[in-house]
């Protein structure tokens, strides 16, 4: 079993549709936690983290983490066509540097 | 600021050769650190660089190496190269290690036949 599964999609939403893309961990040392996303052909662009639980909000972006459910969540409002990219989650512990990456959503806004 | 930058971009090499990827970070970033991304396994960690030394590494055979220049500059290296190396080589920086806010390269995309 991975340390942290996502789904990889694809996911097509139409535009303006509210997209929530979520991710599952086994580890409960994970602390830090972060959403990247990838457009074709480029690297990783962090977008969000949090640390520990709760929601954080930045624009149209809303970043949730439930330790609890070892679940975390990105929700994207209003999406634009511009939103498409592939979404990964990634995690890391308090004491260790190494960040585990999920495999990627891959997200589609059709205009 | 200039971002990260990795050279080359494309690469083809043929089983058994060797191959050094080159990443010089975001000035005034001293850590450096590498991933291996590819379809079915996506985005698995390498290792890191510090100050000129490796403080982490991720589960890879000793084929792969890299290390870090006193300028942060680094580079990794794939000995004995086989087919399932073909992959997107990406390399972060970031101020000092376990930093959320890394920054990513455009990555080396490497062809092993």
């Amino acid at each position: 079993q991975k340390e942290v599964e996502q789904d990889p999609g694809p996911l097509s939403v139409p535009e303006g549709a509210i997209v929530s893309l979520n991710c599952t961990y086994s580890n409960s040392a994970f602390q830090y936690f972060m959403w990247y996303r990838q457009y074709s052909r480029k690297g990783p662009e962090l977008l969000m983290y949090t640390y520990s639980s709760g929601n954080k909000e930045d624009g149209r972006f809303t970043a949730q983490v439930d330790k609890s459910s070892k679940y975390i969540s990105l929700f994207i409002r209003d999406s634009q066509p511009s939103d498409s990219a592939t979404y990964l989650c990634a995690m890391r512990d308090s004491s260790a540097s190494k960040i585990i990456f999920g495999s990627g959503t891959r997200l589609s806004i059709r205009p | 600021k200039a971002g990260v930058t990795q050279t080359p971009r494309y690469l083809i090499k043929t089983r058994g050769q060797q191959v050094t990827l080159s990443c010089s970070p975001i000035s005034g970033h001293r850590s450096v650190s590498w991933y291996q991304q590819t379809p079915g396994q996506g985005l698995q960690f390498l290792f890191e660089y510090f100050s000129e030394t490796q403080r982490n590494k991720g589960n890879f055979p000793g084929r792969f190496s890299g290390r870090q220049f006193s300028n942060s500059r680094s580079e990794m290296n794939v000995s004995t190269l086989e087919l399932g190396d073909s992959a997107l080589y990406l390399c972060a920086s970031s101020l000092s290690p376990g930093q959320e806010t890394q920054y990513f390269g455009p990555g080396t995309r490497l062809l092993v036949l």
